[in-house]
């Protein structure tokens, strides 16, 4: 059973408009990444952040952001929202020493029409 | 710039082994590899990780040959549950952040 739960699990919004996801991070992990995974691709990075700072992000624009929070809950937020964006939003969390590898959640599909 | 190779998709029956090999040409001396599975809707887990040689735990094999260009994962008596993508990625696990890079996977589908 994953430690990780994301909210909402689907989301249909239109052109334009802003999205908040959430993510509740397995106790204990004071990392959190969020990928987005097109269709039938590979998940891509868009940011993680460590102990409620952004320490490292991918090719995504500013409109793509985030906050990590003392309790280790983390938001994605992602303005003037475009048809492209449609994607399943994936949140991992990890703690410092990664040698077991990263939990991720079941993620949030995201329809933008 | 894709940093691993792997099949597009492979076939299996209930029972046999599966054996997925992964290309990773340009591995850095730092990188470790590491496995992931993912079902249609969920999230990637985390299945094995290695720097060298075998690695094995409950679910799986991994090998490493000795100049670490490629890697196998070995799926001993698949079933019908294991049908799903793999992805292989490398990384140094011990950088300031660390980030995953997955590419298309392998898709592995197993029939009764």
């Amino acid at each position: 059973e994953t430690g990780v739960t994301q909210s909402p699990t689907h989301l249909i919004k239109t052109r334009g408009q802003q999205v908040t996801l959430r993510c509740s991070s397995q106790s204990g992990h004071n990392t959190v990444s969020w990928y987005q995974q097109a269709l039938g691709q590979g998940p891509q990075f868009i940011f993680q952040y460590y102990r409620e700072e952004e320490n490292g992000r991918g090719n995504f624009p500013p409109r793509f952001s985030g906050l990590q929070f003392p309790n280790y809950s983390s938001e994605l937020n992602v303005n003037a929202l475009e048809l492209d964006d449609s994607a399943l939003y994936l949140c991992a969390s990890s703690l410092e020493d990664r040698n077991y590898g990263y939990t991720f959640g079941s993620g949030t599909r995201l329809t933008v029409v | 710039l894709a940093k691993t190779t792997q099949p597009i998709s492979m076939d299996s029956y209930e029972g046999q082994e599966v054996n997925i090999t992964c290309s990773h040409n340009n591995i850095a001396t730092n990188d470790y590899i590491t496995w992931y599975q993912q079902f249609p809707s969920q999230g990637p887990r985390f299945i094995i990780q290695g720097y060298k040689t075998k690695v094995t735990n409950e679910v799986a094999s991994l090998f490493i040959p000795a100049d670490r260009k490629s890697s196998t994962l070995s799926l001993p008596r698949v079933s019908l549950s294991d049908t799903a993508v793999y992805y292989c990625l490398v990384g140094d696990k011990d950088s300031g952040y660390s980030t995953l890079t997955f590419g298309k996977g392998t898709m592995l589908l197993v029939s009764p």
